[in-house]
């Protein structure tokens, strides 16, 4: 079965940061990996989402890279600012929109 | 282009009784997939929807069930409510889902279930 783990569970750096979050899974049987994010009591916005065939993504601050065969994601988030506070979550794709997804980690930037 | 919508945003049940939640997916969406999200067990998926047909089902009872009309609009329903069916329900439209891993999914606000 299965499991998606992220690490830390929280972090709190001070504006200005460069950060990285750590995903892992267990089965490298994924056609993709996404990066959500959460604000408290809302809905999850896509971030990022790299194929299983692909090594990374970038969208503007933002770096994803994927290691399937070691089961890793990494979501790299350059300057951070205090509007990036939020939960991360990573999830795997492993049948027809069926995405399991990690516990989250929350990000606090400090102004 | 109108994001997913879902109704209710809140609802307040009490055990034994059933609920329906409603989702509405971005115009031109045919696939609509639903998540349970609690603080104990984070985020689960409950089933997918593709051209009225459940393509794909989690790991959840059967009082947990769905549907969706031939406008992709979906509806899942709670019957037989118990404490532990508190939680955030999300859902998520995409174009066509499927396993081709090119499309996102774009996620509603959710409803916020409390029973009591």
């Amino acid at each position: 079965k299965q499991e998606v783990t992220q690490i830390p569970a929280a972090l709190s750096v001070p504006e200005g940061e460069n950060l990285v979050l750590n995903c892992s899974f267990t089965d490298s049987a994924i056609y993709n990996l996404q990066w959500f994010r959460q604000d408290p009591g809302k809905g999850l916005t896509s971030l990022l989402l790299i194929q299983s065939s692909q090594r990374e993504q970038t969208s503007g601050r933002l770096n994803a890279s994927l290691d399937k065969s070691s089961g890793r994601s990494t979501l790299y988030i350059a300057a951070s600012q205090p509007g990036d506070s939020a939960t991360y979550l990573c999830a795997v794709q492993t049948g027809a929109n069926n995405l399991f997804f990690g516990t989250g980690t929350r990000l606090t930037v400090i102004p | 282009k109108a994001g997913v919508t879902q109704t209710p945003r809140y609802l307040i049940k009490t055990r034994g009784q059933q609920v329906t939640l409603s989702c509405s997916p971005i115009s031109g969406h045919r696939s609509v997939s639903w998540y349970q999200q609690t603080p104990g067990q984070g985020l689960q998926f409950l089933f997918e929807y593709f051209s009225e047909t459940q393509r794909n089902k989690g790991n959840f009872p059967g009082r947990f069930s769905g549907r969706q009309f031939s406008n992709s609009r979906s509806e899942m329903n709670v019957s037989t409510l118990e404490l532990g069916d508190s939680a955030l329900y999300l859902c998520a439209s995409s174009l066509a889902g499927g396993t081709g891993g090119r499309e996102t999914q774009y996620f509603g606000p959710g409803t916020r279930l409390l029973v009591l």
